[in-house]
């Protein structure tokens, strides 16, 4: 089975502070993507790749960055966190031909809390 | 631009009890559509997913949705609910050859024992 290791289940980040979250897939998906989940607003497109050193923004990109050096890795980094970026992120990894529609495959996520 | 809307943000049904979760997109040309599941505490999964064909599709665990291109719907139905289902529920959306996935606000059912 595909895995998508996200590093972090919980993380705890004071205001101004940069934060990096990791996402690492194991079955050599030309496509990686960030969402974060917030109660009633389901989940929303931040950035996303479809090949190493490649990004596309999302719906919401402002506050973000990424990173993708290798095809595995895909890094999501919040260049000054700020309290209205506390939510749960997920990461996804697909192939690229019809991607979605051969289905995501999310990690678990990562609950970010900035205090 | 494309979205996706779930009608029904909170549902509490009792065991056995038929369940339809409703679900609209807005893109009118090609689209494959999805539903997923999230039960407490684990990632999101794949319940079901139509491209083309049958406008009727089965997925897992007794689950089916209905696609209605005219009324720009895909429908999320099992006709017995369990307490196992307690879940959130994400309509999603991909169109064309982005791979990009729309979601929908998302459907918390709680199935009461």
């Amino acid at each position: 089975d595909v895995k998508v290791t996200q590093s972090s289940r919980y993380l705890v980040k004071r205001t101004g502070e940069k934060v990096f979250l990791e996402c690492v897939q194991d079955m050599d998906h030309e496509n990686m993507f960030w969402y974060r989940q917030d109660p009633g607003l389901g989940l929303r497109l931040i950035y996303f790749s479809y090949d190493v050193k490649m990004k596309e923004k999302g719906d919401i990109p402002e506050g973000y960055s990424v990173s993708r050096e290798k095809k595995e890795r895909f890094s999501l980094i919040l260049e000054s966190a700020s309290t209205n970026q506390t939510s749960m992120y997920l990461c996804a990894s697909s192939l690229r031909a019809q991607g979605a529609f051969r289905g995501y495959t999310f990690g678990s996520g990562t609950r970010l809390t900035v205090v | 631009a494309q979205s996706v809307s779930q009608h029904n943000h909170h549902v509490i049904l009792s065991e056995a009890a038929s369940l339809e979760l409703g679900c609209n997109y807005s893109y009118g040309g090609t689209v494959n559509l999805f539903w997923y599941v999230q039960y407490p505490g684990q990632h999101l999964q794949l319940l079901l997913k139509y491209f083309s064909g049958d406008p009727l599709v089965k997925g897992i665990k007794g689950f089916e949705a209905e696609f209605i291109k005219s009324k720009f719907s895909f429908n999320l139905r099992k006709p017995s609910v369990q307490w196992s289902d307690t879940a959130e529920y994400f309509c999603a959306s991909c169109s064309g050859n982005t791979g990009k996935l729309i979601f929908g606000q998302g459907t918390t059912l709680q199935v009461k024992p």
